[in-house]
């Protein structure tokens, strides 16, 4: 079974770097598409980006603040980089995968990170 | 990007009523909508793909039904475990993007 652990800083001052990984195990690495999405105190669900176990990536033009997510192969992980974070980057954030030949159906999800910026 | 605009917001029902939320889009989607349930401190869970096609798994008192720009998710007898916010997510087109949630109650 597919599981994913993710871990990060949870409090950040302005204009720091929210820096968080998430690490799958249970299944093939290759065989997934994976997600980094938010969700704000308001409930509200955004959707970041995502990145293919090559490396391949897609992101939200919406977002204000500049976004990296990157792989390690070595380690089966994932992480998100989001630059000069601002208060309205305080969000639970959760990485979230799917299958590749199953189009969007996000099956596998993280615990969740709650990031508060505050200064 | 496409909205998706779910309503209602907010629902009371009792245990055993049959509860119906509506998600529209702002442009075609054919039937490119998933539809999750989340309760308190979890991850959402996908419940519904292809707008009507439930997860493995998933009770068949859940459905979803639509396609094009309007959709709907049933439950056709509310059970007590049922009691969660429900979100709708359109898959058409990048950036994904997802529905505002119905917190459904319990009455």
């Amino acid at each position: 079974q597919v599981q994913l652990q993710q871990w990060g800083a949870g409090l950040l001052k302005p204009s720091e770097t929210l820096s968080l990984t998430c690490a799958i195990s249970g299944g093939s690495f290759s065989g997934f598409y994976y997600n980094w999405i938010r969700q704000s105190p308001g409930g509200g669900l955004e959707w970041i980006g995502e990145i293919s176990h090559s490396g391949s990536t897609s992101y939200n033009p919406s977002l204000k603040s500049p976004v990296t997510i990157s792989v390690d192969k070595s380690k089966n992980q994932i992480s998100l980089k989001l630059s000069s974070v601002t208060a309205a980057d305080t969000a639970t954030y959760f990485c979230a995968a799917y299958e590749f030949w199953s189009g969007y159906r996000f099956d596998y999800w993280g615990q969740g990170t709650p990031v508060t910026v505050s200064s | 990007d496409i909205q998706m605009t779910q309503s209602p917001s907010s629902l009371s029902a009792s245990v055993g009523e049959r509860v119906t939320i509506t998600c529209q889009a702002s442009q075609d989607i054919n039937n490119y909508l998933n539809w999750y349930q989340q309760k308190p401190g979890k991850a959402p869970k996908l419940l519904i793909f292809d707008a009507s096609t439930l997860d493995t798994g998933v009770p068949s008192r859940f459905s979803g039904s639509g396609s094009g720009t309007d959709f709907t998710f049933t439950i056709s007898s509310l059970q007590p475990e049922d009691i969660a916010t429900y979100y709708c997510q359109q898959y058409d087109d990048l950036p994904l993007t997802f529905g505002g949630g119905t917190k459904v109650e319990s009455k």
